[in-house]
């Protein structure tokens, strides 16, 4: 069982809706992450929240949206999604940042 | 480049051992990670090693690290069917960066 809880599981949005994904974890950790992984492929990252502050970028178009609410808070908000951005969108967090990081079991994610 | 570099698949009986190689390219990198990952799951971490460690043993897993050739292996002792999945070695990325770079991934099946 995995300590980093992602909701929902599954999601399926049209290009014009707005979403958004939720990651939640009670460990304690400061520091928090949003990857992107598409079939058969390692994880890419999106973004990592350092103390609740945005602290990399990796180029992520604006169509995707994170925020930080508080420490155990993650989201993830999708607006606009392209057919290309389905994929299989994972959290993980870690003590702070340089830790190991423990993931979610992720979202997967379908746009038509 | 960031490439990290592992075979794309891996068969094996079970009861036998299990070895998974990794060629990683950043010699400054603190830790080094392995992470399974089941169908339609996110990723476990398994263990990690510090870059001042040869060897790490846990349980049935055993890790070694060489520097000087930047090769990491992972070693599972006693295979079994419950260990069929895709296992990624993970570094952390250049200096000063949170970002974790993954390998190409492992897929690992284990026959009866």
């Amino acid at each position: 069982d995995t300590e980093v809880t992602q909701t929902p599981k599954h999601l399926v949005m049209g290009m014009t809706n707005k979403k958004s994904l939720k990651c939640e974890q009670h460990m304690g950790h400061r520091a928090m992450y949003w990857y992107k992984q598409k079939a058969k492929k390692p994880p890419e990252l999106m973004f990592v929240y350092s103390y609740e502050k945005l602290s990399i970028n990796e180029s992520v178009p604006s169509r995707f949206s994170p925020e930080c609410p508080n420490s155990s808070l993650l989201n993830l908000h999708l607006h606009a999604l392209q057919p290309e951005d389905s994929a299989l969108y994972l959290c993980a967090s870690s003590q702070v940042i340089k830790q190991p990081q423990h993931f979610g079991d992720g979202t997967r994610l379908s746009i038509l | 480049g960031e490439d990290v570099e592992q075979s794309l698949f891996l068969s094996v009986r079970e009861g036998d051992s299990s070895v998974i190689n990794c060629t990683y390219t950043d010699s400054s990198s603190t830790y080094l990670y392995w992470y399974k990952q089941e169908p339609g799951a996110g990723l476990q971490l398994l263990t990690y090693i510090f870059s001042n460690m040869d060897m790490k043993q846990d349980q049935r897993l055993t890790v070694l690290l060489n520097k000087k050739d930047k090769h990491l292996s992972l070693r599972i002792a006693d295979t079994q069917t419950g260990d069929s999945a895709i296992y990624f070695c993970a570094e952390v990325g250049r200096a000063n960066t949170d970002k974790l770079i993954f390998g190409t991934g492992t897929r690992l099946q284990v026959f009866p």
